[in-house]
């Protein structure tokens, strides 16, 4: 079946280095592509999805790169902020109807 | 918009009682999912439905847990005869449909003592 695998429970960083969060996928299908935050005591939020047509998904200075040779998704954003430390979850769908697939999720801390 | 609202926020209860959480989906849209958190492991589906008809079952552990969704405006999840593992953040979600963009409740907080 669809699983997501994301290697790193907990980053730390310090404020203003880049960020770098891994996510890699297994999928029979061509699979969606998705990160979710999610900020303390909060409900998790869509941050950004894979484009059918190969463009970088772009928001809050977040991109991801869908590589389907790698079958990874990661997260990257050129500097940290303090506003950034939050639980990132990346997530898949088999197909546009289909339900998500998480992966255990990671938590980031920025630090000053 | 007032978003997916969940209802209890928090829940206590004793050990083999029942628990029902309840789920009001945004206005309109058409998929409801529902999902349990926990730090271990994270965000597991259990089960979704499409216009009131369960699609995906999957998750749910048979035995215990149910869910309906009797009206499109409210869905339910119940535990029966809760166990200390069922702790956890029950999470609701719904979806337009098409592109599959989740929007989340709060979710309920679940402790079984």
């Amino acid at each position: 079946g669809d699983s997501v695998t994301q290697t790193e429970g907990l980053v730390t960083l310090t404020e203003g280095l880049p960020v770098m969060l891994n996510c890699t996928y297994q999928s029979t299908y061509s699979p969606f592509l998705f990160w979710y935050v999610q900020h303390l005591n909060e409900a998790p939020k869509l941050l950004l999805k894979s484009f059918t047509d190969n463009k970088r998904p772009e928001h809050q200075g977040f991109h991801a790169t869908l590589h389907k040779s790698s079958s990874s998704f990661h997260l990257q954003k050129s500097s940290a902020q303090l506003s950034d430390s939050a639980l990132y979850y990346c997530a898949l769908a088999s197909s546009s109807f289909s339900k998500l697939v998480f992966g255990q999720g990671t938590s980031l801390s920025v630090v000053p | 918009n007032a978003g997916v609202i969940q209802t209890p926020r928090h829940k206590v209860t004793g050990k083999g009682q029942e628990a029902t959480l309840w789920c009001e989906p945004i206005s309109g849209h058409s998929a409801v999912f529902w999902y349990r958190q926990t730090i271990v492991q994270g965000l597991e589906f259990l089960t979704y439905f499409r216009n009131q008809a369960p699609i995906d079952d999957s998750g749910m552990p048979k035995e215990r847990f149910s869910a309906q969704m009797p009206n499109q405006s409210h869905s339910t999840l119940k535990i029966q005869s809760t166990q200390p593992q069922d702790s956890a953040v029950y999470l609701c979600a719904s979806s337009s449909g098409a592109g599959n963009t989740l929007y989340f409740g709060e979710g309920s907080r679940l402790i079984v003592v």
